[in-house]
C-alpha cells in the first residue's frame, strides 16, 4: 500500500526554522516526484516546490525563494522540507505529496503554528 | 490565485451542480487539469486528472471537462457525502510550476 507518511505538529517561534519529514513507503521512492504544498487555516492550497527524488533536483515557488529547502535520503526514502525565517503567515498544514498522474497520494498533514 | 472558481456552490441531493476553473491558459504552459476533493480536516484526495480522467474508485458521477481557458467539474447525482470543498490545479510545462484555485465549498442542501 502507497504511503506518505509525515513527522508530527510543530510550533515555532517567528524567526525559527521548521524541518518536516515525509517518509515514502509501498513504491519506489525513486521513481515519483514528490511536492510540497499548504494550506492556511480556512484558506486555499499553495503549491510550495517539488523535489525529485532520484536526483535530487528541486524547484520552488518564488513566494519561498530563499527560505525553502528540499531534500531526500534515498536510504530511508524520505524527503524533507526545511522553511526558515518563520512568520505568523506560515502558520498552515505542510502536506507531501507525490505526483505521478496528478497528486494521488498524499500525507497527514503536518501543523505548522507559528506563535 | 492564479485560477478562479466560485467560491461556493450548492445544490440538493439527486441534482447536478458544476464547478468552473478559469485562467487555465495554453500561452502560460498549462496543458492539464486536476481536480481534488477535501473534507474538512483531511488531506486532499484526487478525483480527476488530465481534464477529464476519473483517478481509481472514483465514482461517474463525476466528470471533467475544458473548454478554451476553463475548465469545469461536473457532480452529478449529489449525494451527501460529496459535501466538501473542491480545489482546481494545473502545471506550466513553461516554468514547471503548480497552481491551485482558491477552492470551492459544495453544500448538499
Amino acid at each position: 500500500q502507497v504511503h506518505l507518511l509525515q513527522s508530527g505538529t510543530e510550533v515555532k517561534r517567528p524567526g525559527a526554522s521548521v524541518n518536516i519529514s515525509c517518509k515514502a513507503s509501498g513504491y519506489t521512492f525513486t521513481r515519483y516526484y514528490i511536492n510540497w504544498v499548504r494550506q492556511a487555516p480556512g484558506q486555499g492550497l499553495e503549491w510550495m516546490g517539488i523535489i525529485g527524488p532520484g536526483d535530487g533536483s528541486t524547484s520552488h515557488a518564488q513566494k519561498f525563494q530563499g527560505r525553502v529547502s528540499m531534500t531526500r535520503d534515498v536510504s530511508t526514502s524520505t524527503v524533507y522540507m526545511e522553511l526558515s525565517s518563520l512568520r505568523f503567515e506560515d502558520t498552515a498544514v505542510y502536506y507531501c505529496t507525490r505526483e505521478t498522474d496528478g497528486f494521488d497520494v498524499w500525507g497527514q498533514g503536518t501543523v505548522v503554528t507559528v506563535s | 490565485s492564479a485560477l478562479t472558481q466560485p467560491a461556493s456552490v450548492s445544490g440538493s441531493p439527486g441534482q447536478s451542480i458544476t464547478i468552473s476553473c478559469t485562467g487555465i491558459s495554453d500561452a502560460d504552459g498549462y496543458k492539464s487539469v486536476y481536480w481534488y476533493q477535501q473534507h474538512p480536516g483531511k488531506a486532499p484526495k484526487l478525483i480527476i486528472y488530465h481534464v477529464s480522467n476519473r483517478a481509481s474508485g472514483v465514482s461517474i458521477r463525476f466528470a471533467g471537462s475544458k473548454s478554451g481557458n476553463t475548465a469545469s467539474l461536473t457532480i452529478s447525482g449529489l449525494q451527501a457525502e460529496d459535501e466538501a470543498d473542491y480545489f482546481c490545479n494545473a502545471y506550466s510545462t513553461t516554468n514547471m510550476h503548480v497552481v491551485f484555485g482558491g477552492g470551492t465549498k459544495l453544500t448538499v442542501l
